[in-house]
């Protein structure tokens, strides 16, 4: 019954490799958002979708594609992994207007 | 250009004693602020939030205080317990926003 799951929990790769996570949420909300808090902790948004259309996109390399096959899932796919990429990718949802976000409980992406 | 700062990373508070928890913000657009609690290991939990047209909301042992005025916020935990022990990030955006913007968080150690 969880409200917000991510897969995998742990993602271990080598630099230039393609590598996904999935985000699912059960909760019936139409908005979904990833963020990336990085080694200093920052918490920064990176996408949102309403519907399955791109609402949010901040300033984030397009090595990094999200993908929303309906409301309920919001994938992310990141190209030609480097380094930097390391870190721990949340996913979110909340209703639309709404402020209150779910989130997920990461995935920690290591580049080594 | 961090609009949301935190800027104590870390708290050790005795059991039983009030936890204070403080938040600046330099965007005036802001008029909506949430606290969100984050556990090792898992995603952040929506804690408590407030609006622009009040100045206090409180729900059981957590109170939120809003100083528009000062651009500060603070959360007010009491009586503090050991499971209150977790990193504290506070929120901010427009009400009603997908995009709200995060601070680093505190640390709360809360001691026997």
């Amino acid at each position: 019954d969880t409200a917000v799951s991510q897969t995998p929990k742990y993602l271990v790769t080598q630099m230039g490799n393609d590598k996904s996570i999935k985000c699912e949420q059960n909760l019936g909300h139409d908005t979904m958002y990833w963020y990336k808090q990085d080694s200093k902790k920052f918490l920064k948004i990176m996408f949102s979708y309403n519907n399955k259309e791109l609402i949010i996109n901040e300033t984030v390399p397009n090595r990094f594609s999200p993908k929303s096959p309906d409301k309920a899932h919001l994938n992310l796919h990141i190209n030609s992994l480097e380094l930097g990429d390391s870190a721990v990718y949340f996913c979110a949802s909340s209703q639309k207007g709404v402020s209150e976000q779910f989130f997920g409980p990461g995935t920690r992406l290591t580049v080594l | 250009d961090q609009q949301v700062k935190q800027n104590s990373p870390s708290l050790s508070v005795q059991e039983g004693r009030i936890s204070i928890l403080n938040c600046d913000y330099t965007n005036s657009m802001f008029d909506y602020f949430l606290w969100y609690k984050k556990y090792p290991a898992e995603g952040p939990t929506f804690l408590i939030s407030i609006s622009s047209i009040k100045d206090k909301n409180e729900d059981g042992r957590f109170t939120v205080f809003l100083n528009k005025s000062a651009k500060h916020l603070s959360l007010h935990i009491v009586p503090s317990q050991p499971g209150d022990s977790a990193v504290y990030f506070c929120a901010a955006g427009p009400y009603n926003t997908d995009k709200l913007i995060f601070g680093t968080g505190t640390r709360l150690q809360v001691f026997p």
